[in-house]
């Protein structure tokens, strides 16, 4: 299984709001950025938060990023149908490796 | 803009070798550290390996560790997988990855992906 700890799955109704949690330990999270990544169906990966809570340019301030002790959580208000991906967290593990959280399969419903 | 572009791929037995190849462009390759990411069908990220900048330091994930080798050409703007003794499990398609930061000493993500390359190891 995945060093960091995310739900498999989470829906919600278009335009309402759905945070998806990330939790992993001192060795990665408690002591590292936190970068969040979408990926839409058939498609490569896209980088959505880094450093925790910050948006690169093109991405709409309805995702935001937020982390607590060893703990992160990705937060999208306004839901849109185009929003329905899989969402993965990721960092550095003082293993000297990258982790990445099992991922969240989104669904607007 | 950034341009990552993966080749290599294909069906291999099981034992047998594969290199995958990743070409880039629009940015500065030679400041920036390179990984290899993988995603069995179905499945979610799997990271691979990281290189640096410079090809002096390099890190791989257990599952690869003695059997997979990375390495880049800055002279060519290009990185490499090679994969011997390859398993079933390592079918996956291959992303190849840029680090975010410049002269990264520690890899915490990446900010652009290729569209990856398919590798299938089956008898």
């Amino acid at each position: 299984q995945s060093v960091l700890t995310q739900p498999p799955s989470m829906s919600a109704a278009p335009g309402q709001k759905v945070t998806i949690s990330c939790s992993g330990s001192s060795s990665n999270i408690g002591n590292n950025y936190v970068f969040w990544y979408q990926q839409l169906p058939g498609t490569a990966p896209k980088l959505l938060i880094y450093e925790n809570n910050r948006r690169p340019s093109g991405i709409p301030d309805r995702f935001s990023g937020s982390k607590s002790g060893t703990s992160a959580t990705l937060g999208i208000t306004g839901l849109q149908t185009g929003d329905e991906a899989d969402y993965y967290c990721g960092t550095w593990d003082n293993s000297l490796t990258v982790v990445f959280g099992g991922g969240t399969k989104l669904t607007v419903l | 803009q950034v341009q990552l572009v993966e080749s290599g791929g294909g069906v291999v037995q099981p034992g047998r070798s594969l290199r995958l190849s990743c070409t880039a462009s629009g940015f500065t390759f030679t400041s920036y550290g390179m990984h290899w990411v993988r995603q069995a069908p179905g499945k979610g990220l799997e990271w691979v390996a990281v290189i640096s900048y410079d090809g002096s330091s390099k890190y791989y994930a257990d599952s690869v560790k003695g059997r997979f080798t990375i390495s880049r050409d800055n002279s060519k703007n290009t990185l490499y997988m090679q994969m011997n003794s390859l398993r079933p499990e390592d079918t996956a398609v291959y992303y190849c990855a840029k680090d975010y930061y410049t002269y990264g000493q520690y890899y915490y993500g990446m900010n652009a992906w290729g569209q990856g390359t398919t590798v299938t190891v089956s008898s």
